[in-house]
């Protein structure tokens, strides 16, 4: 089955508590990106990837990392969380980096951070 | 920056009509529409590239204006499935594609029997 997957699905840690949320997809999609979803605000994009090795800043990138070693994953790293940090984490992809194609959204990540 | 959407929310009967709007102070180059149903992840719905026509998907819509930046989605004789969150997506730019894009805050669509 075609899917965006993400882990963990719920999170909650500690402020300054390094961690990782995995991101894979299985449909071969050059174009990979983060988004936070807070109440009243929307969605808004962290990172994005348009290919292996390349990525660049969203509209809220600060306090995450991204890295994509692999076409498959694109992981989000919080170095040092805190609870500003707290929200509903998608990830996404598509095709390829053209607007043309649609994104599918993986099943968010409910994270806090106390 | 973030297309502003309009109404905020709407309640409707089944069956009704429904416009949502999305507008930009920028040139667009591309509109994107999503639903996303309560606890879930957004779905796509349709995109709108510059220079495009009107698309259809069933008895959504939607138009694309580029001299006006905005777009407007269509919901005719909804039904109760339609309920969720709409959400528009613009990508900016007179020219080609910049990767980029950024959604407006939603519009809460709720559908009654």
């Amino acid at each position: 089955e075609a899917q965006v997957t993400q882990n963990p699905r719920y999170l909650i840690t500690v402020t300054g508590k390094k961690l990782t949320v995995t991101c894979s997809q299985n449909m071969n999609h050059e174009y990979m990106s983060w988004y936070r979803q807070d109440p009243g605000l929307g969605l808004r994009q962290i990172y994005y990837s348009m290919n292996v090795e390349v990525t660049d800043k969203g509209d809220v990138p600060e306090g995450y990392k991204v890295s994509r070693k692999e076409k498959r994953n694109f992981p989000l790293i919080l170095e040092s969380p805190s609870p500003n940090q707290t929200s509903l984490y998608f990830c996404a992809s598509s095709l390829t980096p053209g607007w043309s194609y649609e994104q599918y959204f993986g099943p968010g990540t409910r994270l806090t951070v106390t | 920056q973030q297309p502003v959407q309009s109404p905020q929310a709407v309640i409707l009967r089944e069956g009704e009509d429904a416009v949502i709007n999305c507008s930009s102070s920028k040139a667009l180059y591309s509109v994107h529409w999503y639903r996303q149903k309560h606890g879930e992840a957004p779905v796509f719905l349709m995109i709108l590239l510059k220079g495009g026509e009107q698309k259809g998907h069933e008895k959504i819509s939607a138009s694309f204006n580029e001299k006006k930046q905005q777009s407007s989605l269509y919901l005719t004789a909804s039904q109760l499935s339609y309920s969720g969150t709409y959400f528009c997506g613009t990508e900016m730019g007179s020219g080609g594609s910049n990767y980029k894009l950024t959604f407006g805050k939603g519009t809460l669509l709720t559908v009654n029997p």
